[in-house]
C-alpha cells in the first residue's frame, strides 16, 4: 500500500470554479501537510504546510486535513487559468524526520 | 525566500559517463534532499543529507552517490550512467529540527537524458 494515494486527474474546470483536490494517506503518525504547485518543466512550490487538523486559509487557497479519516484536502475559490497545473500533495514527520511521501499529482486545467 | 539552485536545466549525457548533478541553497539549512521524478512514479527519494558530509539512502540509491562537503551545497553522481536514469531530478532543502517543523523547498530540477 502506498503511503499516499491521489488521483492523477486530468481536472478540467472553467474559470471561476470551486477545486477540490484530495488525497489519502495510510500512516497515522505522518503529522505534517503539504500541497505543492508544479507548472510543466518547473520544479515543485510551496502552496500550503499545515501541521493539525483543520482549516488553513491563504488567500484563494484552503489547506483542510482530517486526520481522524487520514484525508487532506486544497480547495481552490475563483479559479484562474494561472492555476493550470499539477499539484502533489506530501506528508510527513513520521518516525523519520526527513522522510516525507508525495501523491503522483493531480493535474488541473482551468479554461477561460 | 529560500532559494534552491540547480546548476542545469538540461543536460544529454552518453551510457557509462559520470554525471555530476549540483545542487546550492541560500537558506543554510541542514538537509538536502535529491529525488527522481518520472511520470505516473511521482517523487521517489535517491538520497538525503542531515548534515556536511553525512548522508542516508533513500528508496532507490542504487547506481547513484552523492557529496556533501560544504554545507550549502549537495551533489549527486551518477557512476556509471544508464538508459533507464533518463529522467528529472529535484533538489531540495529544509531547516533542521531545531529550527521546528519545516517543509521542503525544491530547485527547478535537472532534465536529465542519457543516450
Amino acid at each position: 500500500q502506498k503511503e499516499v494515494e491521489q488521483d492523477p486527474g486530468p481536472l478540467s474546470v472553467p474559470e471561476g470554479a470551486i477545486v477540490s483536490l484530495n488525497c489519502t494517506y495510510s500512516n497515522s503518525a505522518f503529522q505534517y501537510f503539504m500541497w505543492y504547485r508544479q507548472y510543466s518543466r518547473k520544479g515543485p512550490e510551496l502552496l500550503m504546510y499545515t501541521y493539525s487538523s483543520g482549516n488553513k486559509e491563504d488567500g484563494r487557497f484552503t489547506a483542510q486535513v482530517d486526520k481522524s479519516s487520514k484525508y487532506i484536502s486544497l480547495f481552490i475559490r475563483d479559479s484562474q487559468p494561472s492555476d493550470s497545473a499539477t499539484y502533489l500533495c506530501a506528508v510527513g514527520g513520521g518516525r523519520n524526520f526527513n522522510k516525507f511521501y508525495f501523491g503522483s499529482g493531480t493535474k488541473l486545467n482551468v479554461k477561460p | 525566500d529560500v532559494k534552491v539552485t540547480q546548476s542545469s536545466r538540461y543536460l544529454v549525457k552518453r551510457t557509462g559517463e559520470k554525471v555530476f548533478l549540483e545542487c546550492v541553497q541560500d537558506m543554510d539549512h541542514e538537509n538536502m534532499f535529491w529525488y527522481r521524478q518520472d511520470p505516473g512514479l511521482g517523487l521517489r527519494l535517491i538520497y538525503f543529507s542531515y548534515d556536511v558530509k553525512m548522508k542516508e539512502k533513500g528508496d532507490i540509491p542504487e547506481g547513484y552517490s552523492v557529496s556533501r562537503e560544504k554545507k550549502e551545497r549537495f551533489s549527486l553522481i551518477l557512476e556509471s550512467a544508464s538508459t533507464n536514469q533518463t529522467s528529472m531530478y529535484l533538489c531540495a532543502s529544509r531547516g533542521g529540527a531545531r529550527k521546528g517543523n519545516q517543509p521542503q523547498h525544491f530547485g527547478d530540477g535537472t532534465r536529465l537524458s542519457i543516450l
